[in-house]
């Protein structure tokens, strides 16, 4: 399998700060990369969708200025809790898409360890 | 809509007897679906996945899981649990959103709880 990195594991800040979350594919180029929240015993919740080189696209009711998400480079995702409240407490995963010989879109996903933020 | 369902929120299971995690799904077009396995405080760890062929699809740490079409489910089995089974299962649907790209669709999972 491919290996997903992200860092930090957890993060405590207080209110008013930003915190960035780095997600690193270290074996393979990911064009594509995916931010999740998962809250309490509940299921995960696609934030945004990472394309490197270009915008991220957020879903519905995500806030963009509030998740600051950038794809530099091939291997790297960062996202960026601008003005953190304690309400953005929770627990982050990203993924990485590792591309197959078909179609870029039909590649297997990987997925990070996750990275809990706790806010003061 | 696309949309994938888990009925259960838990599932208790003694060692050494067979396990059966529910999923049904909802998608159009052919559906290509996904089971991952979730420890606390981790990511999510990949355990297999349908995308055509043979129904009953084999996957990691002696998991398996069997597509159905007719019934829209695909139900994770293994047919002798073990303690360190207990954990947090997500079955996924890959569907389309707009962008042109596909993603993951999950369920709200499943805790397995395995007892000695």
């Amino acid at each position: 399998g491919a290996v997903v990195s992200q860092h930090p594991s957890w993060v405590i800040c207080k209110s008013g700060t930003s915190v960035k979350i780095e997600c690193r594919s270290l074996d393979f180029q990911a064009t594509t990369m995916f931010w999740y929240r998962q809250f309490p015993k509940q299921s995960l919740m696609l934030m945004a969708t990472s394309n490197e080189g270009s915008k991220a696209t957020y879903e519905q009711g995500v806030e963009k200025d509030k998740f600051l998400i950038n794809h530099a480079s091939l291997t790297l995702s960062t996202l960026t809790v601008t003005s953190a409240h304690p309400e953005d407490s929770s627990f982050y995963i990203c993924s990485a898409r590792k591309p197959s010989g078909r179609a870029p879109t039909y590649g297997e996903l990987f997925f990070g360890e996750g990275s809990r933020l706790t806010v003061l | 809509a696309q949309s994938v369902a888990q009925p259960e929120d838990q599932v208790n299971v003694a060692e050494g007897n067979p396990l059966t995690v529910k999923c049904t799904y909802s998608v159009s077009g052919n559906p290509y679906l996904f089971w991952y396995v979730q420890y606390p405080n981790r990511g999510l760890q990949f355990l297999l996945k349908y995308i055509t062929g043979d129904n009953l699809v084999k996957g990691s740490y002696g998991f398996e899981a069997e597509f159905n079409k007719s019934q829209t489910s695909f139900h994770l089995k293994k047919p002798s649990a073990l303690v360190s089974d207990s954990a947090l299962y997500f079955c996924a649907v890959r569907g389309m959103f707009s962008g042109g790209y596909n993603k993951l669709i999950f369920g709200a999972g499943t805790r397995l709880a395995v007892h000695p």
